[in-house]
């Protein structure tokens, strides 16, 4: 079957541009996580969605960064007036309940990289 | 502050030894704790869960400890092989909240 799917895998954009970048999960699956990945360092989470519960938005830097998930199931991360420190691995992930407390695997995808010049 | 640690250095093996990475984590009490294997240009995919009743869990060639005294688990790889070459995270989640956070990952490269 399908796993998490990202597009694009590479963007490159200009400072100050606005960005959105796509995830659609596995099929089935309600929980929805996105995660940032800067050169040598870890995953740092950004958004986490389960069903129709508000996101928990915790993880977002900055009020440019903002998402949405339709209808339970593709997701939209879209970053505003790019900055040069937003470069980095985007990663999307999904899960089929979005267990409590660490209890349920995530199936990631391959993730978009996004360059900012 | 919560933290996860892992190795910064990349552990170096010759093929057919056991490799062993380790999880030291601070400011949090997980009830479960996972390792994920990450391959360049790749998302992380799922290796292992251990719950905080299990001592070991076994998967193949690989095992994981956890030890919520010590708030560390360790990760095994044995008999390794070059496809093991990977980088290797431990995950887990703060009390009461689904946000899986990650460790910054250990690079395993397992030499023929």
């Amino acid at each position: 079957g399908a796993g998490v799917s990202q597009s694009p895998s590479n963007k490159v954009t200009e400072k100050g541009k606005d960005v959105e970048l796509r995830c659609d999960p596995i099929s089935g699956h309600t929980a929805l996580y996105w995660y940032r990945q800067s050169l040598g360092q870890g995953l740092e989470f950004l958004i986490y969605f389960q069903g129709n519960s508000a996101p928990d938005k915790s993880g977002l830097p900055s009020d440019r960064f903002s998402a949405e998930r339709t209808g339970g199931s593709v997701s939209t991360l879209t970053i505003q007036r790019t900055q040069q420190e937003d470069s980095a691995v985007y990663l999307c992930a999904s899960s089929l309940r979005g267990g409590t407390g660490g209890n349920e695997k995530l199936f990631f995808g391959s993730g978009t990289q996004l360059s900012v010049l | 502050s919560q933290k996860i640690e892992q190795n910064s250095e990349a552990l170096n093996i010759q093929e057919g030894k056991t490799a062993t990475l380790t999880c030291n984590y601070t400011n949090y009490s997980p009830a479960y704790l996972q390792w994920y294997r990450q391959d360049p240009g790749r998302g992380p995919v799922f290796l292992l869960l251990i719950r905080e009743n299990e001592k070991e869990k076994r998967k193949e060639r690989l095992k994981v400890t956890f030890d919520t005294t010590l708030k560390q688990s360790l990760f095994h790889i044995t008999a390794s092989q070059p496809a093991d070459s990977a980088t290797y995270l431990c995950a887990l989640a703060g009390d009461g909240n689904n946000r899986l956070a990650f460790g910054k990952g250990n690079q395993v490269v397992v030499i023929p």
